[in-house]
């Protein structure tokens, strides 16, 4: 049981680029999101998903972009790279229920963007 | 709109001494409320949650936490700081538990 895993767990690239951060998790649940984090400013959620081909926008989505083809995985897509990119990308997932079920999160992603 | 207020960019402990982290949240309704502890270099770890019931909440590590309704406030207090706690200290609200908004940290520097 691996939870959750994210790879790269660094990238730097070039202003333009593209490129996709992966996100998998192992255990089975329905909720998987995606948080950016920035020096002083804590983890702000990107977007987020509630189930396989479910997919919804955060307090920061402008630049990327989600998809949800299967439970296991929520790939982050960075269509053309800017500087203000550059920060740490967390994965995260949980289950639904009534007890604030705890969302799970990965190690971390760290990007440079030149 | 949710929102987080932790007061404190920074406090200094003496190991040994109490602690007590302050959050402030802003929402509609009961939230869900989150403690997390950061480690340099490393992703996130819960370290307790509150979701109704009790308002006095026991996490992991020796740390409690308390929901004051009135006050809109869910601090963190541990009564005996170790050196190993020196980390930086996440308050979370959230009506679930994949929507949630962050406080922007506390850094906690342990002295020995």
């Amino acid at each position: 049981n691996a939870g959750v895993t994210q790879t790269p767990k660094f990238q730097v690239l070039k202003t333009g680029q593209s490129m996709t951060l992966q996100c998998a998790q192992d255990m089975n649940h329905e909720y998987m999101s995606w948080y950016r984090q920035d020096p002083g400013m804590g983890l702000r959620l990107i977007h987020y998903s509630v189930g396989a081909g479910i997919t919804d926008q955060g307090e920061v989505p402008n630049g990327y972009n989600v998809s949800r083809s299967t439970t296991e995985d929520f790939p982050l897509r960075l269509l053309s790279a800017a500087p203000s990119q550059t920060s740490v990308y967390f994965c995260a997932s949980s289950n639904p229920g009534p007890r604030g079920e705890t969302q799970y999160f990965g190690p971390g992603t760290r990007l440079l963007v030149l | 709109a949710q929102s987080v207020t932790q007061p404190d960019i920074h406090i200094t402990v003496s190991e040994g001494a109490s602690l007590e982290l302050r959050c402030n949240y802003s929402y509609g309704a009961t939230p869900y409320l989150f403690w997390y502890v950061q480690s340099p270099g490393q992703g996130l770890q819960l370290l307790l949650k509150y979701f109704s019931g009790d308002t006095l909440v026991q996490g992991i590590k020796g740390f409690e936490a308390e929901f004051k309704r009135s006050q809109s406030s869910f601090n963190l207090r541990k009564p005996s700081v170790h050196w190993s706690d020196a980390a930086e200290y996440f308050c979370a609200v959230g009506g679930s538990n994949y929507k949630l908004t962050f406080g922007k940290g506390t850094l906690l520097t342990v002295n020995p």
